[in-house]
């Protein structure tokens, strides 16, 4: 069965420090989305991305954030200057269509020190 | 804004005995909604989904209730089993919308 696939499991980084994380979606999907859960806390919607481009984005989605698919299989998050308050759990998503059901990725957790 | 909310946040069952998890949202715009199983240091796995123009829709052994009346959703697991523990999630989404809206969980707990 096709699934959702991130790297790193886990990462470990100093403020201020830049991270990526990365993401295969499942290979027929359109749409995209990473969304984060802070531990104990529900899960929370970041971007979505279709055709090679921000569709939506939410509040936590600053400046410091971006996302790309550099090829056609990789979605990356890239934080630029990670804050303490980023520490979580990030999750990738995919959806064949942007109406229909998102398969999670098993998520990469992020601690920032 | 409006969000996605749930009932109790804890949930103990017998084993065999039927669980059934509730949901309430704000938002009655909404018209896609999806029950997602969340098991210790794993991505929110799908379980079942329903729209709005339906009030019931069955997998196996789970079934999700829409009430749009009183803006409530259930997921009903029949025969809980001690891998059904997990915490689960409403999540709902709106006309053309991409992103989820979450509720914060609700953990079942199945007993011997």
């Amino acid at each position: 069965e096709p699934e959702v696939t991130q790297t790193p499991s886990h990462q470990v980084t100093q403020m201020g420090q830049e991270v990526i994380l990365r993401c295969v979606p499942i290979s027929n999907h359109l749409y995209f989305y990473w969304y984060r859960q802070i531990l104990g806390q529900k899960v929370e919607f970041l971007v979505s991305f279709y055709n090679n481009e921000i569709s939506e984005k939410s509040e936590i989605f600053d400046d410091q954030f971006s996302v790309e698919r550099p090829d056609g299989s990789n979605f990356t998050l890239k934080i630029r200057s990670t804050k303490l308050e980023d520490s979580a759990m990030y999750f990738c998503a995919s959806s064949a269509t942007g109406q229909e059901t998102q398969y999670f990725g098993p998520g990469t957790r992020l601690l920032v020190l | 804004g409006e969000s996605v909310g749930l009932h109790l946040p804890t949930l103990s069952v017998q084993e065999g005995d039927n669980s059934i998890i509730n949901c309430a949202y704000s938002n009655s715009a909404s018209d896609y909604f999806i029950w997602y199983k969340q098991e210790s240091g794993k991505g929110p796995q799908f379980i079942i989904d329903i729209r709005s123009n339906m009030d019931k829709r069955q997998g196996q052994r789970v079934t999700v209730l829409l009430n749009k009346t009183v803006k409530h959703l259930s997921l009903q697991i029949a025969a809980t089993q001690p891998g059904d523990s997990a915490v689960y999630f409403c999540a709902e989404t709106f006309p053309y919308g991409q992103n989820f809206v979450f509720g914060p969980g609700t953990r079942l707990s199945v007993l011997p």
